[in-house]
């Protein structure tokens, strides 16, 4: 199956400064790749999402790049705030048979912006 | 439009007590999922349903059971819990399987 590594597990920053979360995956298969952000107590929300045919998308300060041939993904924050700070997950889809997909998540990275 | 919404929100059980997660979502989706979520483990996919009618096992399926009693509703069952099982339970929907997912609020679940 999907094996979705994601990497620093924890990453502080300095409000202002940029912060870089990177993916790898196994299935060359898999063609969706979103990121969610799940602020403490509160549930995983979906910030952005890119497909397999696309090497990068933006939105206002946050973007993510891909890179099919290496098997890895980016999530790029840009002039972060602290109300940045929450657990960031990658994820990938991959075909899991009769005409199903399903996500396979990386196990998070804990942002902290330092005002 | 309330999304995805699970029932209850906290749960106590003790080894061995039976219980059901309930989940609903009013966005038409087609496909519901339960997760787990464990300190540094990320998320953990138990048991998916890709559409009204079928359901299939996820990475842990192990100790559970799922229904997917309409469109709308999801359902996920602990027969005989275990303080293994003891965790934040999500569930999610989509329109379509492997596609943007919409989490519910979550239910954190204690087997002592």
């Amino acid at each position: 199956g999907e094996n979705v590594e994601q990497h620093p597990s924890t990453l502080s920053v300095q409000e202002g400064d940029s912060a870089v979360i990177k993916c790898t995956y196994s299935d060359s298969a898999s063609n969706y790749f979103p990121w969610y952000k799940q602020e403490l107590g509160k549930r995983p929300q979906l910030i952005i999402d890119i497909r397999s045919n696309v090497g990068e998308k933006k939105d206002q300060r946050i973007a993510v790049t891909l890179n099919k041939t290496a098997k890895h993904f980016s999530l790029h924050i840009t002039e972060t705030q602290p109300e940045d700070s929450a657990v960031y997950f990658c994820a990938a889809s991959m075909y899991s048979g009769a005409g199903s997909y399903q996500l396979t998540f990386g196990k998070g990275t804990k942002l902290s912006v330092i005002p | 439009n309330a999304g995805v919404t699970q029932t209850p929100k906290f749960q106590v059980l003790k080894t061995g007590q039976s219980m059901t997660l309930q989940c609903a979502q009013d966005m038409n989706h087609n496909s519901m999922y339960w997760y787990r979520q464990d300190p540094g483990m990320g998320l953990r996919l138990i048991y998916y349903s890709a559409s009204e009618g079928t359901t299939d096992k996820g990475e842990v399926p192990n100790g559970y059971n799922v229904s997917r009693l309409n469109k709308r509703e999801f359902s996920l069952r602990l027969e005989s819990a275990a303080p293994s099982q003891t965790s934040v339970y999500f569930c999610a929907s989509s329109a379509l399987a492997g596609v943007e997912q919409y989490f519910g609020p979550g239910t954190r679940l204690t087997v002592t």
